[in-house]
């Protein structure tokens, strides 16, 4: 069975450019999750998707933006890119309320580098 | 304050020695516990799940949880160099919109 795939695997950007990444979940899963893992600072949620809707969002401004599609495909999109915004995207899936048992099944990530 | 603390290290023993790695944190609603394994390069993978307090064991590896005292730790026995990555712990309420992760503890067994 395929796992969490994420593209691209790296991308390089400078400030104020738009980034987009791409995830695809475990074939039956419906829920999607982005998370932030910055440099010391963990992982950080971003957005939850869970049958195409918004069903959570972290503590980030508006610029990050996402979506799920009908084939649970998700994208998350990062506009007027900062230095800061440098880190490691990770894509999670699962089934619905697996946020309980943690069965959450990540990707390798999208490695994102501002300049 | 962060909801979840984790001391990052970096941690290094030798093989063969057990390891204790930690997590504090301040939401007294949480009551699911998990730890999950990164290894370099690698998403994070669910290694144990516990629910509530108490102790669940699997193989050479033990999770606990005092909900009294806010913490939780992983337990490695026998630990092998395969063990070497970062250990987050991340845990959530019930019916909890997200799941919420500690800083993670790089952790080097030294053959």
């Amino acid at each position: 069975e395929a796992g969490v795939t994420q593209s691209p695997t790296h991308l390089i950007k400078t400030r104020g450019q738009q980034a987009t990444l791409r995830c695809s979940p475990i074939s039956g899963h419906t829920s999607v999750y982005w998370y932030q893992q910055a440099l010391g600072l963990g992982l950080q949620f971003l957005l939850w998707y869970d049958e195409g809707e918004e069903r959570n969002r972290g503590n980030f401004p508006p610029r990050f933006s996402g979506r799920q599609f009908p084939n649970y495909s998700s994208e998350l999109n990062v506009n007027a890119l900062e230095l800061e915004d440098s880190a490691l995207y990770l894509c999670a899936s699962s089934r619905w309320g697996a946020l309980d048992t943690g069965e959450l099944f990540f990707g390798e990530g999208s490695r994102l580098t501002v300049l | 304050q962060k909801e979840v603390e984790q001391d990052p290290g970096p941690l290094s023993v030798p093989e063969g020695a057990i390891v204790s790695l930690n997590c504090t944190y301040s939401n007294s609603a949480f009551q699911y516990f998990m730890w999950y394994r990164q290894y370099s390069r690698k998403g994070p993978e669910l290694l144990m799940y516990t629910y509530s307090s108490g102790n669940k064991e699997d193989g050479r590896f033990t999770a606990q949880v005092d909900k009294s005292s806010k913490y939780i730790s992983l337990f490695i026995r026998d630990s092998q160099p395969s063990d070497s990555a970062t250990y987050l712990c991340a845990m959530s309420a019930q019916g909890a919109q997200k799941l919420v992760f500690g800083q993670g503890t790089r952790l080097t067994i030294n053959p």
